[in-house]
């Protein structure tokens, strides 16, 4: 089974620039979040996913950050425009409805450095 | 005060001995208890994952749930240079079906 995949592993970028970060969920995975774990510290979730629809983005910062998973199965999450703090690992995880639901796996995330 | 709070800080230990790594937490409606292991650019992985108060174990690796002190525990017996990496305590009110709250884990080194 393959896993949770991201790209690209880095980037780096100007402040005020915009980037944009992809993640394929493992195969027939409902549910897709997206965390930002900034060095130092542990994940936190900036918003999930249960298909094409938004469960939770009330951590998200809305006025630069967008999220979207049109299909119900990839996903895109923008940064418009980058602000020197938001320098971290964009990390994506998924989680099966069925079976072991508990667990999130999770993709090697992207690092972003912005300068 | 922070959701979660995670001790030690980074550590050092010489291979073979008995690691202990803990979290507290505030929010009583936490429920679902998780240790996820991070190795030097890749993302989480799952460790021990358990539900309410107990204890749990998986070959050398015990998690400790006391959800009256809202305090958890991972202990590593025989702790080996393969076990060096970064160590999350993660928290859910729901299973896991919503997002996790992590604590900012601990850097483990185990020398050999």
């Amino acid at each position: 089974e393959a896993g949770v995949a991201q790209s690209p592993r880095y980037k780096i970028i100007e402040k005020r620039q915009s980037v944009a970060f992809w993640c394929n969920p493992i195969s027939g995975h409902a549910t897709l979040y997206w965390y930002q774990q900034i060095l130092g510290q542990g994940p936190k979730l900036l918003i999930q996913f249960q298909n094409n629809g938004v469960v939770d983005d009330s951590q998200l910062p809305k006025d630069r950050f967008s999220a979207e998973r049109l299909k119900g199965v990839d996903s895109t999450l923008k940064i418009q425009p980058a602000k020197l703090e938001d320098s971290a690992v964009y990390l994506c995880a998924s989680r099966s409805i069925r079976g072991r639901s508990e667990t999130q796996y999770f993709g090697p995330g992207t690092r972003l450095l912005v300068l | 005060q922070k959701e979660v709070e995670q001790d030690p800080g980074p550590l050092s230990v010489p291979e073979g001995a008995i690691v202990s790594l803990n979290c507290t937490y505030s929010n009583s409606a936490f429920q679902y208890f998780m240790w996820y292991r991070q190795y030097s650019r890749k993302g989480p992985e799952l460790l021990m994952y358990t539900y309410s108060s107990g204890n749990k174990e998986d070959g050398r690796f015990t998690a400790q749930v006391d959800k009256s002190s809202k305090y958890i525990s991972l202990f590593i017996r025989d702790s080996q240079p393969s076990d060096s990496a970064t160590y999350l305590c993660a928290m859910s009110a729901t299973g896991g079906a919503d997002g996790l709250t992590f604590g900012k884990g601990t850097h483990l080194i185990i020398q050999p």
